[in-house]
């Protein structure tokens, strides 16, 4: 199993512009979660998905939204980039809820220009 | 509010020494706690979590209500825990969970 994936590695956008990113949980594995580290920081929850359904959302502007798909497979959308969204972006997965142990993936590395 | 505090930015240590990366946090409900670690150029990993009671390559981590504190310990350090060390609290409110992070301590261990 490759465990966690996401695409893209890296990305470079401009103000104003829309970016949608892409995980794929470990099989089996019915939770996904979104985090954003910004450089120096820990990781900062952003939603977290179960068995499709919107489970938790953070302390984040409505610019930022995700869904998830029946193959438990998942995007986040950023609207309206702003600089300060320049962050590492991290997906993880578990089999249950956010009590369950989460596996991360390596992570997509956002710069907004 | 939920929060998770560690204090230590970075902490050295010689190899052989006694290490404890200190964490404390902030929840008024039952709170489930775990330590994440992230080597260089890998991913973030659990490490432990405090319900399995586990002690995980020499790391055990004590929940202290009380005190409202969860510490990494390890008598004998080993070159090879130099990373970045995360701890975490999975809250729950209103039917909403997340897991709440620290800013992480970095952990070196010289020679």
């Amino acid at each position: 199993d490759a465990g966690v994936t996401q695409s893209p590695t890296h990305l470079i956008k401009t103000r104003g512009q829309q970016v949608t990113l892409r995980c794929s949980p470990i099989s089996g594995h019915k939770s996904v979660s979104w985090y954003q580290q910004v450089l120096g920081q820990g990781p900062q929850f952003i939603f977290q998905y179960y068995e499709k359904e919107e489970r938790g959302r953070g302390n984040f502007p409505d610019r930022f939204s995700a869904r998830q798909f029946p193959n438990y497979s998942s995007e986040l959308n950023v609207n309206a980039l702003l600089l300060g969204d320049s962050a590492l972006y991290l997906c993880a997965s578990s089999f249950g809820p956010a009590t369950d142990t989460q596996y991360f993936g390596p992570g997509t590395r956002l710069t907004v220009l | 509010a939920q929060r998770v505090t560690q204090p230590e930015k970075l902490l050295s240590v010689f190899k052989g020494a006694p290490v404890e990366l200190k964490c404390n946090y902030s929840y008024s409900g039952s709170p489930e706690l775990f330590w994440y670690v992230q080597y260089s150029r890998q991913r973030l990993q659990l490490l432990l979590r405090h319900i399995s009671r586990e002690s995980i390559k020499g790391f055990t981590a004590d929940l202290n209500k009380g005190e409202t504190s969860f510490h990494l310990k390890k008598p004998f350090a080993q070159e090879e825990d130099s990373a970045m060390y995360y701890c975490a609290l999975s809250a729950t409110q209103g039917g909403s969970e997340k897991l709440v992070f620290g800013k992480g301590t970095k952990l070196t261990v010289n020679p």
